[in-house]
């Protein structure tokens, strides 16, 4: 399973855009890039999830470079209620995620 | 998206009792179910790995007698922790994979065991 490394944590304040960067060196050939949010007593929700290049949704837009060794969620015009638990995890379709510690935004008014 | 129910959402129990969890695929069917523990303010922890019909695989360190895992339909799989004691509160977590699909997860159940 490909590890992967985040910031731990990343501030930010309402409206901006904040962009998280993902490492994953050892991406294999099938691995798929999805994020995920987690709020406080809450399961991880989905956020986008891609191969390479860019996929955009309306929440976020992901970003994968051409050699895939890592990744970058940005989310527009951040409010306080994005301040959450974003985990980067790599791996292809059946497989189990294995958690990093994730990257805690914090997003200030 | 896909939703997973998880059921309940929280549970206090006395030390030495069983706890039931239910994790159900709503509008798909689960090929694996995965459950995960976590502890405030850390990540998740994967426990175990269920297919459909089949054995749970349990990560190491995970005692399969003392959380059992039933994988009896495709739709629904049962984490029972057993004689919980208070090291065993914490967040439990489902996960379900289709066919193809990402993994959608449950909404988490609070275990306390007092």
């Amino acid at each position: 399973l490909a590890k992967t490394t985040q910031p731990i944590s990343m501030d930010s304040y309402e409206g901006q855009e904040v962009n998280i960067t993902c490492s994953h060196n050892n991406i294999a050939t099938n691995d798929y890039i999805t994020w995920y949010q987690q709020f406080p007593s809450q399961g991880p929700r989905f956020i986008i999830q891609g191969y390479k290049t860019k996929v955009t949704n309306e929440v976020a837009s992901l970003f994968i470079p051409a050699d895939r060794k890592s990744s970058t969620l940005s989310l527009p015009r951040v409010s306080l209620s994005d301040t959450a638990v974003y985990y980067c995890l790599v791996g292809s379709y059946g497989q189990n995620f294995v958690f990093g510690p994730g990257t805690r935004l914090s997003v200030l008014p | 998206g896909a939703v997973v129910s998880q059921h309940p959402s929280w549970v206090i129990c006395k030390s030495g009792t069983s706890v039931k969890i239910e994790c159900r695929s709503l509008d798909f069917q689960a090929t694996t179910m995965f459950w995960y523990r976590q502890f405030p303010k850390q990540s998740l922890m994967l426990m175990a790995t269920s297919n459909e019909g089949s054995k749970a695989t349990y990560e190491q360190g995970v005692e399969k007698d003392k959380f059992l895992i039933n994988h009896a339909s495709l739709t629904l799989s049962t984490l029972t922790v057993t004689s919980a004691h208070p090291e065993d509160s914490s967040f439990y977590i489902c996960s379900a994979i289709g066919v193809n699909t990402e993994a959608f997860f449950g909404q988490g159940t609070r275990l306390t065991v007092v």
